[in-house]
């Protein structure tokens, strides 16, 4: 158990509609990413929040991705106008008030076709 | 040239081999090394954490870290078929604004009974 649940674990979407994922931090996480990955690579950072307040996004998060963490618990991850490039294995990690090790949830795997 | 090169594998070992995975990093900031390991369509687990160089020791787990060589390393003792998986190495800088991780692309284990 990693402390973290991650909503849903698949998601199907055609090319051009919105998707929202939702992560769950099991016990209370202060600090909160969203990583993705996609086959044959390793995580790459999206977007962090320290409590409520999102305080770095990558260039990878184009306009059409938006991220939230209203009140410091749970957060979400949208994707406004799917496109085939998208699909991949979206990722929330959390990591504890003091140190630099992350834990990840299971991900989200999302098919845009 | 990407910040943390990793062979991407695969690698096949027979059960009860030594296992060596490496990873070579261009930003001599990096302080905080970790070793993940994820299974097919699961997120990533930590596996080991060290700080700066030096070797840490877990069971049958060995973590190398050469900071004047930029180079880390992963020793799996007695592989197991159960350690097939995908072995990703991160890195993060000390005292950084966000302490994001940055990922390997992961090497690809297979071990066979």
């Amino acid at each position: 158990d990693t402390g973290v649940s991650q909503d849903p674990r698949h998601k199907i979407t055609k090319r051009g509609q919105n998707v929202t994922f939702r992560c769950d931090p099991i016990s209370e996480h202060n600090r909160l990413y969203w990583y993705r990955q996609t086959l044959g690579q390793g995580p790459e950072f999206l977007t962090y929040f320290q409590n409520e307040a999102q305080l770095e996004k990558s260039r990878l998060l184009s306009d059409r991705f938006s991220a939230e963490r209203p009140k410091g618990s749970f957060s979400t991850l949208e994707i406004q106008r799917t496109e085939q490039g998208d699909s991949a294995m979206y990722l929330c990690a959390v990591q504890p008030p003091v140190g630099e090790k992350l834990f990840f949830g299971s991900g989200t795997q999302l098919s845009v076709l | 040239q990407k910040e943390v090169e990793q062979d991407p594998g695969p690698l096949s070992v027979p059960e009860g081999a030594i296992v060596s995975l490496n990873c070579t990093y261009s930003n001599s900031a990096f302080q905080y090394f970790m070793w993940y390991r994820q299974y097919s369509r699961k997120g990533p687990e930590l596996l080991m954490y060290t700080y700066s160089s030096g070797n840490k020791e877990d069971g049958r787990f060995t973590a190398q870290v050469d900071k004047s060589s930029k180079y880390i390393s992963l020793f799996i003792r007695d592989s197991q078929p159960s350690d097939s998986a995908t072995y990703l190495c991160a890195m993060s800088v000390r005292g950084g604004a966000t302490n994001k991780l940055i990922f390997g692309t992961g090497t690809l284990l297979a071990v066979q009974p």
